[in-house]
């Protein structure tokens, strides 16, 4: 069993839709749940972390983490074709290998004018 | 500020020959890792320094992978020799802590014939 499961998708909707990207991980010791966006030929770059369970949000996104449930969510209000991209889940312990970020494969993210 | 760099963007290589991939972290940032994903598969972790030591290098794939940073500032990633199954995209990151915030380059696409 892969440590997080992502849908890869591809995912397509109209541009001011509601979107709910969503991953399960499996290693209890996971305390760090991060949502990256990754543009075509660019890396992944940071949206948005939390630190175990409950809500975060920053402008249109929102983090959810259940920790109960090992689901981890993003969700996009008012989607922009800007933000077609991949949307990848990762997670991290706390403690001493907090560094090795483990990656769901990523969800590729389509919004149509 | 400048980000992560890496040199090449792409390489393509013949079984057998050798690749050296470059990263340039963000200056000032200790730790730097090496990542990579394989077509159809997640991102996984392959390596983490903290400046010029290797503290963790449990994900590299087998010892036709060396990876140094000499004087804690760039890293090269070293593939000899170059088999099918190593091509993909190697992705350097670099934080200032451990922990969730790393910053990651554009990646360096390597293509094994």
């Amino acid at each position: 069993q892969k440590e997080v499961e992502q849908d890869p998708g591809p995912l397509s909707v109209p541009e001011g839709a509601i979107v709910s990207l969503n991953c399960t991980y499996s290693n209890s010791a996971f305390q760090y749940f991060m949502w990256y966006r990754q543009y075509s030929r660019k890396g992944p770059e940071l949206l948005m972390y939390t630190y175990s369970s409950g809500n975060k949000e920053d402008g249109r996104f929102t983090a959810q983490v259940d920790k109960s449930s090992k689901y981890i969510s993003l969700f996009i209000r008012d989607s922009q074709p800007s933000d077609s991209a991949t949307y990848l889940c990762a997670s991290l312990n706390s403690g001493g290998s907090n560094y090795k970020l483990t990656f769901g494969k990523g969800t590729l993210l389509t919004v149509n004018p | 500020e400048a980000g992560v760099t890496q040199f090449p963007s792409h390489s393509v290589i013949e079984k057998g020959q050798t690749v050296t991939l470059r990263c340039d972290p963000i200056s000032g940032h200790d730790n730097l890792y090496w990542y990579r994903r394989v077509m159809g598969k997640e991102i996984k972790f392959l390596l983490h320094f903290v400046k010029e030591s290797k503290q963790d290098e449990s994900g590299m794939p087998n010892n036709r992978f060396l990876a140094e940073r000499t004087g804690g500032t760039y890293s090269t990633l070293k593939v000899q020799p170059a088999e099918l199954e190593d091509s993909g995209v190697y992705f350097c990151a670099s934080s200032q802590r451990t922990g969730p915030r790393q910053y990651f380059g554009p990646g360096t696409r390597l293509l094994v014939l």
